[in-house]
């Protein structure tokens, strides 16, 4: 079955970048996901990746793909206290389920 | 904005006791969806729904649990007799269409979740 591992916390300082890591299980995976979820809210899809793709950008977020490893990485530039959140990893693939496997979210700390 | 609502925030009820999480979709949307975390777990996918019955459901989602869509606009999640087990943040999603097709990223759309606290 599908699995979503990441680590749990990651601390960095303003200003620096900051890399979330996550691998899965599921080599038919066809669309990765990133969620935030800012404290008091619901998940909200940050970005995603089609499997087709190793690298997308969007302004200060890079989503790298190594699907020889599987492994997807989020890189937010310039990280900001704003960025504090958990992020989720999450994917899902067509040919069955479409519904979204999740990890358990990595706590991005950013600290002065 | 329109966006997913759940009720309530936080509930606390005694072991063996039924509890009623509430959600209220998007409007225009035709798949829900249940997730639950238990604390430090991962996001756990429970059940989804489409045309007023389950379209999928995980092994978590006993006989325990069932879910309605009572009147077009709520969308519920029972607990029949609740077990320590069962404390968790319950998460109600909703989304327009399923899957990736017809220019559709699979996005999910979450409420804020429920916290469960069955002592």
């Amino acid at each position: 079955g599908e699995d979503v591992e990441q680590s749990l916390f990651l601390s960095v300082r303003e200003g620096d970048s900051s890399v979330i890591n996550c691998t899965y299980t599921d080599s038919s995976s066809t669309y990765l996901y990133w969620y935030k979820q800012e404290p008091g809210a619901g998940l909200q899809l940050l970005t995603y990746i089609f499997s087709n793709m190793d690298m997308k950008q969007d302004q200060r977020l890079t989503v790298l793909l190594n699907k020889k490893d599987k492994h997807l990485s989020l890189r937010i530039a310039d990280t900001q206290t704003g960025d504090s959140a958990i992020y989720f990893c999450a994917e899902s693939r067509t040919g069955g389920s479409y519904i979204p496997t999740f990890g358990r979210g990595t706590s991005l700390i950013v600290h002065p | 904005e329109p966006e997913v609502t759940q009720t309530p925030s936080h509930q606390v009820t005694q072991m063996g006791q039924e509890v009623i999480l509430r959600c209220v979709p998007i409007s225009n949307h035709l798949y829900f969806y249940w997730y639950r975390q238990i604390l430090g777990q991962k996001v756990e996918f429970l059940v989804s729904f489409y045309n007023n019955e389950i379209s999928e459901k995980s092994e978590i989602f006993d006989d325990q649990f069932s879910v309605e869509r009572p009147d077009g606009s709520n969308f519920t999640l029972k607990i029949r007799s609740t077990k320590l087990e069962d404390s968790a943040m319950y998460f109600c999603a909703s989304s327009p269409l399923l899957g990736v097709s017809g220019g559709n990223t699979g996005e999910l759309f979450f409420g804020e979740g429920s916290r469960l606290t069955v002592l």
